[in-house]
């Protein structure tokens, strides 16, 4: 089956500077890329997701890239602000099975 | 639409007894996913249903756990008797048919 490893596992940027969070997944046959964030005792909400026929996509200061050939995507947050701080999750999917990496727990500090 | 339902966001209850968390999906989803998520072993896949059928049990953990969907807006995670192993973050979350997946706020279940 699919498996998505993330890292890192946390992540403590300061205020306005970049932070990356990386993904691979191993089956080639997944087509669909969610990114969800997460908060404290909240859901995973979805941000940003990409599919397999698409190299890049921007939502403001959001963006997602994905290298097919490599099997692996990232999440790009710009211009980082103290409430992007919570936990991001990467996932992938093929047909209706959805793995999820193991989080990423982002700091932003002010 | 009120996003996805899940009651009740806190169960606490002691070992040996049934629990019964409830998910109402977001209308006119056809699937819906129950998760269970641990510090040490993050978001798993428990089982979904597909226009209330379920496709995919096989992340039950055991024949203690079992789930329901009478109908397309109401569907049930029982455990039974409960473990204080199964205390987790419970997530139900839908989706219509394409990708884009919903999740609802968790049911916290401690069991002591």
């Amino acid at each position: 089956g699919e498996n998505v490893e993330q890292h890192p596992s946390t992540l403590s940027v300061q205020e306005g500077d970049s932070a990356v969070i990386k993904c691979t997944y191993s089956d080639s046959a997944s087509n669909y890329f969610p990114w969800y964030k997460q908060e404290l005792g909240k859901g995973p909400q979805l941000i940003i997701d990409i599919r397999s026929n698409v190299g890049e996509k921007k939502d403001q200061r959001i963006a997602v890239t994905l290298n097919k050939t490599a099997k692996h995507f990232s999440l790009h947050i710009t211009e980082t602000q103290p409430e992007d701080s919570a936990v991001y999750f990467c996932a992938a999917k093929k047909n209706n099975d959805m793995r999820f990496g193991a989080g990423t727990r982002l700091t932003v500090k002010p | 639409d009120a996003g996805v339902i899940q009651s009740p966001r806190h169960e606490v209850t002691e070992m040996g007894q049934e629990v019964t968390l409830r998910c109402k999906p977001i209308s006119g989803h056809d699937y819906l996913f129950w998760y269970r998520q641990t510090m040490m072993r993050g978001l798993e896949l428990l089982i979904y249903f597909n226009n209330n059928v379920p496709i995919d049990d096989s992340g039950m953990p055991e024949d203690r756990f079992s789930a329901k969907m009478p109908n397309a807006s109401f569907s049930t995670l029982k455990i039974q008797p409960s473990e204080p192993r199964d205390s987790a973050v419970y997530f139900c979350a839908s989706r219509p048919n394409n990708n884009e997946q919903f999740f609802g706020p968790g049911t916290r279940l401690t069991v002591l």
